[in-house]
């Protein structure tokens, strides 16, 4: 079936750039998406990217799309306290259906 | 505004004893959908409806029932079948694809649930 990997924990300094890699396996994915979750709250879409494209950039995210190694990745730059909190990775089942299967989340932690 | 509102944010719970979650959307989405959250387990699906009066088994149904009504309302049902209820659990809604939407989800705050 369907599956979205994502590593658990990323830790960076403030002003660094972070980048949240993931995983997915549908290829028939029409879109993928990122999602914010902060403590204790529901997820935000951060952004999202249609799969027939290679990159999208909005403001200081920065997503890249590789189909062929079936690869997604979030560049957040100038990374602030605010943006620590848990990174969801979710392709689009495909079909009919609008499912979204997500990730396990990446935790990122910004040092001061 | 328009959004997603569930309730109660905090629930306890005795073992044996069925609760119900509330969801309602005022974004006039035809698609909605209950996650559970488990720490370290991203996201699973529950239950979700594309259609009024009609919805489908997500990955882990077993112990849970729905229903859809109404377009605005998707209520969640954790029965004492439930082997292991504690969890966080989310609703979202969406508009379906076909519509022309990008498939995006929004969700609602969550509800904490916990079986004393």
């Amino acid at each position: 079936g369907e599956d979205v990997e994502q590593s658990l924990f990323l830790s960076v300094r403030e002003g660094d750039s972070s980048v949240i890699n993931c995983t997915y396996t549908d290829s028939s994915s029409t879109y993928l998406y990122w999602y914010k979750q902060e403590p204790g709250a529901g997820l935000q879409l951060l952004t999202y990217i249609f799969s027939n494209m290679d990159m999208k950039q909005d403001q200081r995210l920065t997503v890249l799309l590789n189909k062929k190694d079936k690869h997604l990745s979030l560049r957040i730059a100038d990374t602030q306290t605010g943006d620590s909190a848990i990174y969801f990775c979710a392709e689009n089942e495909g079909g009919a259906t609008n499912k979204l299967i997500f990730g396990t989340g990446t935790l990122l932690a910004v040092q001061p | 505004d328009g959004g997603i509102t569930q309730s109660p944010k905090y629930l306890f719970r005795k073992e044996g004893q069925n609760v119900t979650l509330s969801c309602e959307q005022n974004l006039n989405h035809d698609a909605m959908y209950w996650y559970r959250q488990d720490p370290g387990q991203g996201l699973r699906l529950i239950y979700y409806s594309q259609i009024v009066n009609d919805f489908q088994k997500g990955d882990i149904a077993e112990g849970y029932s729905v229903s859809r009504e109404k377009k605005e309302s998707f209520p969640l049902t954790v029965t004492s079948a439930q082997k292991n209820p504690t969890a966080f659990y989310l609703c979202a809604s969406s508009q379906v694809l076909h519509l022309g939407g990008t498939g995006e989800l929004f969700f609602g705050e969550g509800s904490r649930l916990t079986v004393l």
